[in-house]
């Protein structure tokens, strides 16, 4: 069984600056993907970025970047140039991919990071 | 917006009472996916659906099952419930077949037991 863990309960952020989440897993599968979403105070699960295990190259998407270390298990993000808006709860997800390009399905979440960036 | 839709938003009802929570998923989605948010449990994956046959089960209670029907929504039925079933329930939907693995999840229905 997967497990997803983020040590982080609770981060902070001045405007504007730059903050890093942490995420491990434990795994022993080879091939998965790993994925970043943020739950703001409305409750919505959004999806902020995906990694492909097999991808040596970090994902990017905007102000959202990843330092993925497959070795080492390790998956964190990188918010830059924080806003307002990206307070919320984060969390980290890791799904298995079958063999032939297909997906599991089943998401394992982190306990989550809660993001508060002040003015 | 995601896409896929979840009713009712909120729902309150008493101990060892049946409610039923219902998904729609995203148009040419054939994946629907229930996961459980509760305070002490996180967010846990409880069953998969793909094009109306069960494909994964999770952490799922007895008590609580799901289908999915010939035009793709789903619902989850949750009966004798008790007061830990409290928690914010979320439907997701994928297309199995991408490889893409992105799932794109309803806005949850809150279910408080009394």
């Amino acid at each position: 069984a997967q497990t997803v863990t983020q040590s982080q309960p609770e981060m902070s952020v001045q405007e504007a600056e730059t903050v890093t989440l942490s995420c491990t897993y434990d795994t022993s599968e080879n091939n998965y993907y790993l994925f970043w979403y943020k739950q703001p105070p409305s409750r919505q699960m959004i999806l902020v970025i995906r990694q492909e295990a097999y991808k040596q190259q970090n994902a990017t998407e905007n102000r959202f970047s990843v330092n993925f270390q497959k070795a080492a298990k390790s998956f964190s993000l990188k918010i830059s140039d924080s806003q307002l808006g990206d307070t919320a709860m984060y969390f980290c997800a890791f799904m298995k991919r079958r063999a032939g390009g297909t997906s599991y399905g089943k998401l394992t979440f982190g306990q989550g990071t809660i993001l508060t960036v002040h003015p | 917006d995601s896409g896929v839709t979840q009713t009712p938003k909120h729902l309150i009802t008493a101990t060892g009472q049946r409610v039923t929570l219902r998904c729609s998923p995203r148009s040419g989605d054939l994946s629907v996916y229930w996961y459980q948010q509760s305070l002490d449990q996180g967010l846990q994956f409880l069953i998969q659906y793909y094009n109306g046959e069960e494909r994964a089960k999770g952490n799922i209670l007895e008590r609580f099952s799901a289908q999915q029907f010939p035009d793709l929504h789903s619902e989850l039925n949750l009966s004798s419930l008790e007061l830990g079933d409290s928690a914010l329930y979320f439907c997701a939907s994928s297309d199995w077949g991408t490889g893409v693995g992105e799932q794109f999840f309803g806005p949850g229905t809150r279910l408080t037991v009394l």
